[in-house]
């Protein structure tokens, strides 16, 4: 079985400060991982994912995450936060070994407030 | 990145009367969609797996005659709420698996959403 750990309900930061939305996880063969970013009343728009390569994952909007292996980590960054950047994160994972498609399970969401 | 539609938007029905929510994938063939609601205060519940030309495969819990779904083409897949109660009035949302390679294989890409609102 596959999981995903978003520990945080909400997160608040002010802006230009840098912000920081946690994920962990658990998946039995190589993680494919994803974040997700939610505006009210819209749908999940994607944001970057990791598969393989390089650890440190840039994506849209100026996020960045860093997949942490040994943490079992997939922290979702961005190093000056916006007003316009609240909104519900989610984190998801799926099993890279499976073959074709495998079930992405997703985390319960993370409320982002940036504070002017 | 890939494109999926959804449509309606929104949608208001009466009682006991049913609605069809449509969900395409636009810029990619989707053989795998998946359709979930999204409960107040976030939660995303997985109701389904749609696969083209097959069964879907339903959550537990998910009625299956309530919830009907339809994955006639490899770019729509339909979600039918029979006999719609007010409990039913949700945010739904539908996504499609992008298969294969380079900056948008490997993903799942979310619809809009839409809201229902059965009175």
């Amino acid at each position: 079985a596959q999981s995903v750990a978003q520990p945080e309900d909400q997160v608040n930061v002010a802006e230009g400060n840098p912000l920081t939305v946690k994920c962990t996880y658990s998946v039995s063969g190589n993680p494919y991982l994803f974040w997700y970013v939610q505006y009210p009343n819209r749908g999940l728009q994607f944001l970057l994912k990791y598969i393989t390569g390089d650890n440190l994952v840039k994506g849209s909007y100026g996020f960045e995450a860093e997949f942490n292996k040994s943490q079992t980590s997939f922290h979702l960054k961005k190093p000056s936060a916006l007003v316009s950047d609240s909104a519900l994160y989610f984190c998801a994972v799926r099993d890279g070994d499976s073959g074709g498609y495998q079930k992405v399970t997703f985390g319960t969401g993370t409320k982002l407030q940036v504070i002017p | 990145g890939a494109v999926v539609s959804q449509h309606p938007s929104r949608v208001i029905c009466k009682s006991g009367t049913s609605v069809k929510i449509e969900c395409r994938s636009l810029d990619f063939q989707a053989t795998t969609m998946f359709w979930y609601r999204q409960f107040p205060k976030k939660s995303l519940m997985l109701m389904a797996t749609s696969n083209e030309g097959s069964k879907a495969t339903y959550e537990q819990g998910v009625e299956k005659d309530k919830f009907l779904i339809n994955h006639a083409s490899l770019t729509l897949s339909t979600l039918t709420v029979t006999s719609a109660h007010p409990e039913d009035s949700s945010f739904y949302i539908c996504s499609a698996y992008s298969i294969g390679q380079g900056m948008s294989g490997n993903t799942i890409y979310f619809g809009e959403g839409s809201w229902l609102t059965v009175v």
